[in-house]
């Protein structure tokens, strides 16, 4: 089946400081990967997508790479700032793309 | 403005008083769906809806009832609510196209409450 394992949070980071949230999937096919994010008090948006393998999403300085042969989709970004602070989802499309599937979300807090 | 609006985004009720949470989006798009966020769950989904008068179950219908009569609107009802519905309710939408960009719009979110 489908499914999405994010790395546990929270994760507290100082401004400027580099992030990685892990993301690992298991799916059946070549499903299409994402990153959303949720601000507080607010619903979920697109961060960035991927399509097919090696392909590399960014948005707002994020980037994550599709790898297939580690059936991974890890979140990075260089240098975060106080805004950049909110849950992360990582997600994947299921089979006849009906659904996305989400990750636990990884709550980011990052301090001045 | 492109949006998706849930009401009411707060409330809360007793066990086995109905309630309908009301969810719009001014998009146009064909496609829409009920999610619940619950800590260490992530998002699930309850219900979908592919198009006017199609419906279907998500991961986690119980408990729940949805409606498409118009394109633009997808409520969520709860015949008899129970203190385990008590959750961060999610409507989202896409376009028929978008099932493999995967990008929904998300509304605000409904915090339910049930005593």
């Amino acid at each position: 089946g489908n499914s999405v394992t994010q790395m546990e949070g929270p994760v507290t980071l100082s401004e400027e400081a580099f992030l990685t949230i892990n993301c690992t999937y298991t799916a059946t096919g070549y499903p299409s990967l994402f990153w959303y994010v949720q601000y507080p008090g607010e619903g979920l948006q697109l961060l960035l997508k991927a399509t097919k393998a090696d392909d590399k999403g960014s948005n707002k300085g994020f980037e994550a790479t599709y790898r297939k042969e580690t059936t991974s989709f890890h979140l990075e970004k260089g240098s975060v700032q106080v805004s950049d602070s909110a849950v992360y989802f990582c997600a994947l499309t299921g089979t006849g793309a009906n659904n996305l599937f989400f990750g636990t979300g990884t709550r980011l807090t990052v301090i001045p | 403005e492109a949006q998706v609006t849930q009401n009411p985004r707060y409330l809360i009720t007793v066990t086995g008083k109905k309630l309908t949470v009301t969810c719009s989006q001014n998009m146009n798009h064909e496609y829409m769906s009920w999610y619940r966020q619950d800590p260490g769950l992530g998002l699930r989904q309850i219900y979908y809806s592919m198009n006017v008068e199609v419906t279907d179950k998500g991961d986690v219908p119980e408990g729940y009832k949805v409606s498409r009569k118009e394109k633009r609107n997808f409520p969520l009802i709860l015949e008899s609510p129970s203190p385990n519905q008590t959750s961060l309710y999610f409507c989202a939408s896409r376009s028929a196209g978008g099932a493999n960009t995967g990008e929904l719009f998300f509304g605000e979110g409904s915090r339910l409450t049930v005593l």
